[in-house]
């Protein structure tokens, strides 16, 4: 199985802060890595697919980029309603395995 | 209106069984790859199982296998998953969702959820 490893599990910042979350995957996996933000109590929602394609009506200040094993999910200009948790998943094989998460809390 | 409503879920003891259901509506769902995806309380997403459009092709996650059974009724545009032998640690909620995507292009991923129904297991 293909093991994916967030870094930081935890994160505190600020409105306004261009924030960075990277995600690596224990082997290659192209660019099949998707980023998905869940909110307490919901259902988790895409927001990154193929590793750099934002998904329809998903802000664009979010960004994805990488592409073998190391990836990045990046938020440039934090909005209030952003304070979530992210995921990581690759979608390379089966099992589709995901991410711990980055919890993004407000500083 | 496209979504997938989940239900079946509910308070079960260890050992027992229980089968989850997630109804499709709003879109061809036997044109869709479909999985189940759960969530222990205040935990991350742990993927459980696939199955192929047409039903042939299941694939489980080692937590599940052998206890799991992962089906779909096309004609019925439902997805659902039998758990027997339930265990503390499969307390979870428990989400459907729909893969989307081309393979060639680089790109499979979830792009539609159920809101998820809550799995007990507990004496």
């Amino acid at each position: 199985d293909i093991q994916m490893t967030q870094s930081p599990s935890s994160l505190s910042a600020s409105v306004g802060d261009r924030v960075t979350i990277t995600c690596r995957a224990s082997q290659s996996i192209s660019s099949y890595l998707n980023w998905y933000q869940q909110k307490p109590g919901k259902a988790p929602n895409l927001l990154i697919y193929g590793a750099s394609s934002l998904q329809s009506g998903v802000p664009s200040r979010f960004s994805g980029s990488g592409s073998g094993t190391d990836f990045t999910l990046t938020i440039s200009s934090l909005q209030p309603e952003d304070f979530a948790t992210y995921y990581c998943q690759q979608s390379y094989s089966t099992p589709r395995t995901f991410g711990q998460g980055t919890k993004l809390e407000i500083k | 209106q496209v979504q997938l409503v989940e239900s079946g879920g509910g308070v079960v003891q260890p050992g027992r069984s229980l089968r989850l259901s997630c109804a499709a509506s709003g879109f061809t769902f036997s044109s869709y790859v479909m999985h189940w995806v759960r969530q222990a309380p205040g935990k991350g997403l742990v993927w459980v199982a696939v199955i192929s459009y047409d039903g042939s092709n299941k694939y489980y996650a080692d937590s599940v296998k052998g206890r799991s059974t992962i089906s779909r009724d096309n004609s019925k545009n439902t997805l659902y998953l039998q758990m027997n032998s339930l265990r503390v640690e499969d307390t979870a909620v428990y989400y459907c969702a729909r893969e989307t995507g081309i393979a060639a292009a680089g790109s499979r991923y979830f792009d539609l959820w159920g809101r998820g129904t809550l799995v007990t297991v507990s004496s």
